[in-house]
C-alpha cells in the first residue's frame, strides 16, 4: 500500500513566521503535490513536482515556495505565515503525470494549519 | 465560471436506497475523471476513475459518464450509513497548456438508518 507521510497533524504558527510542511512517499513515485482545502472552496493546487529539483505552480502559489531535493520528499514553505493560510494541507503523490487516466492521487492524513 | 461543479449538498438519502452524485465540467477535451471518497477529517481516497463514454460499475458504485453533455455522475447502490462522506468529483483538464487535475468542491453525503 502508498503511503505518504505529513509529518504533522496539527500545527499552530504565528503571523510572520517561516513555516515548513513535510511530506514523505515510500512508493517511489515520480510526482508529487501539495493542495490546500477550504470550506467552500474544494482542493486547491499549491505547487507540484514531476521529478527532484523540478516544480511548477499550481493555481494559487503566492506566499509559498517548495523543495524537493530528494525523490521520496517534498516540503512545503511559508516565507511569511499570515492569517489566511490558516487552512488543511494535503499531500500527494502519483506514479504517472496528472493527465494520465489512471493516475490516482494517494493523499497523505493532512496539516492543520493555524495561523494566529 | 468553475472548472468543474458539484452540487455542496448536503444530500440525504435513506439506507437502502440509491443515492445519485453529479458533476459538470467545462473543458471538452478532458479525458480522465475520477471520484474521490472524504470521510470527516480524513483525507480523500480514490474510489473510482472513468474514461470512457458510459457507465463503470465497481461492486455498489456506477460511475457515468457523458462527454457531450459534459457531466459525470456517481451512483451508490444499497446505500449504507458507512457512505456518508463527502464526494470530490476531479477532473483533469488543460489550464495554460499544462494537464492538471481540477477538483470540484465536492458533495456531502449523509445515509440515514
Amino acid at each position: 500500500d502508498v503511503k505518504v507521510t505529513q509529518s504533522s497533524r496539527y500545527l499552530v504558527k504565528r503571523t510572520g513566521e517561516k513555516v515548513f510542511l513535510e511530506c514523505v512517499q515510500d512508493m517511489d513515485h515520480e510526482n508529487m503535490f501539495w493542495y490546500r482545502q477550504d470550506p467552500g472552496l474544494g482542493l486547491r493546487l499549491i505547487y507540484f513536482s514531476y521529478d527532484v529539483k523540478m516544480k511548477e505552480k499550481g493555481d494559487i502559489p503566492e506566499g509559498y515556495s517548495v523543495s524537493r531535493e530528494k525523490k521520496e520528499r517534498f516540503s512545503l514553505i511559508l516565507e511569511s505565515a499570515s492569517t489566511n493560510q490558516t487552512s488543511m494541507y494535503l499531500c500527494a503523490s502519483s506514479p504517472r503525470p496528472t493527465g494520465a487516466y489512471n493516475s490516482p492521487l494517494h493523499f497523505g492524513n493532512g496539516t492543520r494549519l493555524t495561523v494566529t | 465560471q468553475k472548472e468543474v461543479e458539484q452540487n455542496s449538498g448536503p444530500l440525504s438519502v435513506p439506507e437502502g436506497a440509491i443515492a445519485s452524485l453529479n458533476c459538470t465540467y467545462s473543458d471538452r477535451g478532458s479525458q480522465s475523471f475520477f471520484w474521490y471518497r472524504q470521510y470527516s477529517g480524513k483525507s480523500p481516497e480514490l474510489i473510482m476513475f472513468i474514461y470512457s463514454n458510459g457507465d463503470k460499475e465497481d461492486g455498489r458504485f456506477t460511475a457515468q459518464l457523458n462527454k457531450a453533455s459534459q457531466y459525470v455522475s456517481l451512483l451508490i447502490r444499497d446505500s449504507q450509513p458507512s457512505d456518508s462522506a463527502t464526494y470530490l468529483c476531479a477532473v483533469n483538464t488543460v489550464i495554460q497548456g499544462a494537464q492538471k487535475l481540477v477538483f470540484g468542491q465536492g458533495t456531502r453525503l449523509t445515509i440515514n438508518p
